[in-house]
């Protein structure tokens, strides 16, 4: 099983192009959601799914958008990248809750300038 | 909302010491609490974790205690190696039936020094 898979690992943006982080998991765990992490600062949630078709708002969802049309995949959309996203990402799949025993990728690395 | 605060924010301690990282929170309705370990570069990966209806879980080197009146819970690693540094991060949720959004401490950078 290769787990959860991220892509890309690394990321340029100029402020206000749109983008799309993949998140791809292999384990058939109905629970996915993704987190950014600030320097200094824990984790925090900005969307998460419940199931195909089923998604919910995090602490920190504005300018985020996501969407679960397989239980596979569950990728995050930049709508118009700001500075303030700089940030690394990451998506976590689980059977239990977004948070419980979840598996997390490597992370994707984002630069807006 | 919930808030947690976790300390040392870096500790540094000898090859075959004990390392001990605390964290407390606020929310006396949160009922999980994982502990993650994060390499540099690498995503978090679970370590250990123990829900509101136990005291102490042990795996290995690793425990964590948890004193729901106090409201905090620790992690403690025994016999630390170099392949421990990492930065922990500890979170509190409240599971099934609750809010799925967990709060996460700060973390913190442990150093083993061989």
């Amino acid at each position: 099983n290769a787990g959860v898979t991220q892509t890309p690992k690394f990321q340029v943006l100029k402020t206000g192009q749109s983008m799309t982080l993949q998140c791809a998991q292999d384990m058939n765990h109905e629970y996915m959601s993704w987190y950014r992490q600030d320097p200094g600062m824990g984790l925090r949630l900005i969307h998460y799914s419940v199931g195909a078709g089923i998604t919910d708002q995090g602490e920190v969802p504005n300018g985020y958008n996501v969407s679960r049309s397989t239980t596979e995949d569950f990728p995050l959309r930049l709508l118009s990248a700001a500075p303030s996203q700089t940030s690394v990402y990451f998506c976590a799949s689980s059977d239990v809750t977004p948070i419980t025993e979840a598996f997390f990728g490597q992370g994707t690395r984002l630069t807006v300038v | 909302g919930e808030n947690v605060e976790q300390h040392p924010s870096t500790l540094s301690v000898q090859e075959g010491d004990s390392a001990v990282i605390k964290c407390t929170y606020s929310d006396s309705a949160s009922n999980y609490f994982p502990w993650y370990k994060q390499e540099l570069g690498k995503g978090p990966q679970l370590i250990i974790d123990i829900r509101s209806n136990v005291g102490e879980k042990k795996d290995q080197r690793i425990a964590v205690t948890l004193n729901k009146t106090a409201k905090h819970f620790s992690l403690h690693i025994t016999e630390t190696q170099p392949e421990d540094s990492a930065v922990y991060f500890c979170a509190a949720s409240k599971g099934p039936g609750g809010s799925y959004i967990p709060t996460f401490g700060r973390g913190t950078s442990l150093i083993v020094h061989p």
